[in-house]
């Protein structure tokens, strides 16, 4: 079984420039979710969908953080645009719809912004 | 708002100990408690998940407990090998919206 896919794996922007991840979930996975890890801390969810639907974006910076998931298969997110602070892994991870399953994750994109 | 709490921020032990590493959240509301490895530039691994009606879960030579009433996970690693060395992330899911928050993790070196 084939994992979630993110590309690229590395990404190095000047402020100001714009970006976009893109995120191919695990087959038959309806929910997906995109991740924020800063150096030395726990992963924090940016937002997560329910097929092509948002189910929660509470911490997603809508001034300059979007994402959409067309079809409710594979997904993008994009900064426009980028901060210093926007330097992080971003990780895609994808479940079955239900509150019990778990989540996979994949490799992620260590984004650098100068 | 879930907060998730890991003791300690780094581990170094000798190969071979037995080890333990902790997890403690404020809202004993979860549906479930997963752990996680993540090796350097890499996504996450899923090694033991919880849920709320269950005490533990073993695989090899992990096990991870649940104790929901008191808000506290363990993870025990038994006859720790180089190969353990990572940062082991807890998470638990809670909320309306069953989203996951993570602890900062424990980094783990296993010295040969």
């Amino acid at each position: 079984e084939a994992g979630v896919a993110q590309s690229p794996r590395y990404k190095i922007i000047e402020k100001r420039q714009s970006v976009a991840f893109w995120c191919n979930p695990i087959s038959g996975h309806a929910t997906l979710y995109w991740y924020q890890q800063i150096l030395g801390q726990g992963p924090k969810l940016l937002i997560q969908f329910q097929n092509n639907g948002v189910v929660d974006d509470s911490q997603l910076p809508k001034d300059r953080f979007s994402a959409e998931r067309l079809k409710g298969v594979d997904s993008t997110l994009k900064i426009q645009p980028a901060k210093l602070e926007d330097s992080a892994v971003y990780l895609c991870a994808s479940s079955f719809p239900r509150g019990g399953f778990e989540q996979y994750f994949g490799p992620g994109t260590r984004l650098t912004v100068t | 708002k879930q907060e998730v709490t890991q003791i300690p921020a780094a581990l170094s032990v000798p190969e071979g100990e037995n080890l333990v590493l902790n997890c403690s959240f404020t809202d004993s509301a979860i549906y479930n408690l997963q752990w996680f490895r993540q090796d350097p530039g890499k996504g996450l691994t899923s090694l033991l998940l919880i849920q709320s009606s269950q005490r533990e879960q073993t695989s090899g030579r992990l096990n991870a407990s649940l104790d929901k009433s008191s808000g506290r996970s363990t993870l025990y690693i038994a006859a720790s090998q180089p190969g353990d060395s990572a940062t082991y992330l807890c998470a638990v899911k809670s909320g309306s919206a069953r989203q996951l928050t993570f602890g900062s993790g424990t980094q783990l070196t296993v010295l040969p």
